[in-house]
């Protein structure tokens, strides 16, 4: 149990299609990040969340990549016509104000046929 | 632009050995590190974190070492234990704006051999 909950664990989608990820933490800190992850490689960044307001986008998050924090708890990450070069690890985490060593989810595995 | 490298992508030890795993920084306004363990998936789990203004903190059976002159972060794991076996990164933080947003390295993958 790591304090964050993604869901789903696992998605296969064909090329073109909308997916949706969904991001639980567990006990509510006023920060949220969303992280991708390529095999063989470590997370890299693509927004985060103070509340309800984002704050910084990466440039990896194009047009087609949207992330909302309606009530400052939950989060969702869409990607619109999905694209074979998207398929990736989505990794959400969470941290107080201060803290630093914020705990990631399990992640969403995303494969792009 | 800035970013975390590792020297080592493998590391295979033996169980009871200590281990040793490197990282090279290039940014020199990051003022916080980090190191997570990845088991297969998994997301990164925290191990263990230290700021700029440390050059060691010990953590149970691990030990983070900066030298900010070469920009160079260590992780040491004493008596590796076969569940230790996982991906290894390292991150930094450079604050100001960018507080909170992590820079990660590759990645080291530590192999123990009961």
């Amino acid at each position: 149990d790591t304090g964050v909950s993604q869901d789903p664990r696992h998605k296969i989608t064909k090329r073109g299609q909308n997916v949706t990820f969904r991001c639980d933490p567990i006990s509510e800190h006023n920060r949220l990040y969303w992280y991708r992850q390529t095999l063989g490689q470590g997370p890299e960044f693509l927004t985060y969340f103070q509340n309800e307001a984002q704050l910084e986008k990466s440039r990896l998050l194009s047009d087609r990549f949207s992330a909302e924090r309606p009530k400052g708890s939950f989060s969702t990450l869409e990607i619109q016509r999905t694209e074979q070069g998207d398929s990736a690890m989505y990794l959400c985490a969470n941290g107080g104000g201060g803290d630093y060593g914020y705990t990631f989810g399990s992640g969403t595995r995303l494969t792009v046929v | 632009g800035e970013s975390v490298g590792l020297h080592l992508p493998t590391l295979s030890v033996q169980e009871g050995d200590n281990s040793i795993i490197n990282c090279a920084y290039s940014n020199s306004a990051s003022d916080y590190f980090i190191w997570y363990k990845q088991e297969s998936g998994k997301g990164p789990q925290f191990i263990i974190d230290i700021r700029s203004n440390m050059d060691k903190r010990q953590g149970q059976r691990v030990t983070v070492l900066l030298n900010k002159t070469v920009k160079h972060l260590s992780l040491q794991i004493a008596a590796t234990q076969p569940g230790d076996s996982a991906v290894y990164f390292c991150a930094e933080n450079a604050g100001g704006t960018s507080y909170g947003k992590l820079t990660f390295g590759q990645g080291t993958i530590l192999t123990v051999h009961p």
